[in-house]
């Protein structure tokens, strides 16, 4: 059974036009990360949260925002998605700050955004 | 900054060959090292990890020692099969970096063919 759910797997959107990708868990973690993924890129941190408490990498553009309304929620909000942001975004939740405690992420399928 | 480098893909091979992925990394403090791997259609697992220097970590075959003299932590398995055909991430964490969610390398794309 999947715990960590992405949709859609699939997105469209037009440029200029504000998407939102969903992500939901089952595991219960308080961490929940997004990461997006070009073409033969690396995953690169987003952002992420600790609880309710967000945390913004330093080189993440102000396009791209986040919500968490509770523990098994997070959004990814694109407000004017451009060219080069078409690309993979997944999702990955732990149960605790990865970096502290050497627990290991988990990964959603991902949801491959383009933009026309 | 910490990075990871992976060597370059697609790996083709056939089925019960010798696999070798290298993978360097650059980190200051003292990194945990990951390998994740990714199936077609699914999100990416972990697959081994290692937390300190000379550790092995090894889950379903797969095998990857932690070379501090070398900065590297290579993955291995001595007969791959099919199914083992996926994309393969390296990765790393440091504690010295609290709040930093893991470095991902490029991945390196492997092919076996029966």
């Amino acid at each position: 059974d999947a715990m960590v759910i992405q949709n859609p797997r699939y997105q469209v959107t037009q440029f200029g036009k504000p998407v939102t990708l969903s992500c939901s868990q089952t595991l219960n973690h308080n961490v929940m990360y997004w990461y997006q993924q070009k073409s033969s890129q690396a995953p690169k941190l987003l952002f992420h949260y600790y609880d309710k408490d967000f945390n913004n990498e330093a080189d993440t553009p102000d396009n791209f925002q986040s919500r968490r309304p509770n523990t098994s929620f997070c959004f990814l909000d694109i407000r004017s998605p451009g060219l080069g942001d078409a690309a993979m975004y997944l999702c990955a939740t732990s149960r605790d700050k990865g970096v502290l405690t050497n627990e290991k992420l988990f990964f959603g399928s991902g949801t491959q955004l383009s933009v026309l | 900054g910490n990075s990871v480098t992976q060597m370059e893909g697609p790996v083709t091979l056939s089925e019960e060959a010798f696999l070798t992925i290298n993978c360097t990394y650059t980190a200051t403090g003292y990194p945990s090292l990951f390998w994740y791997v990714q199936y077609p259609g699914e999100g990416l697992q972990l697959l081994l990890k290692a937390t300190k220097a000379d550790d092995k970590g090894s889950n379903k075959g797969f095998e990857a020692t932690y070379r501090k003299e070398t900065t590297s932590f290579h993955l291995e398995k001595g007969s791959v099969q099919v199914s083992d055909s996926a994309v393969y991430f390296c990765a790393l964490s440091d504690l010295g970096q609290a709040g930093t969610a893991l470095i991902f390398g490029k991945g390196t794309t492997l092919s076996v063919s029966s």
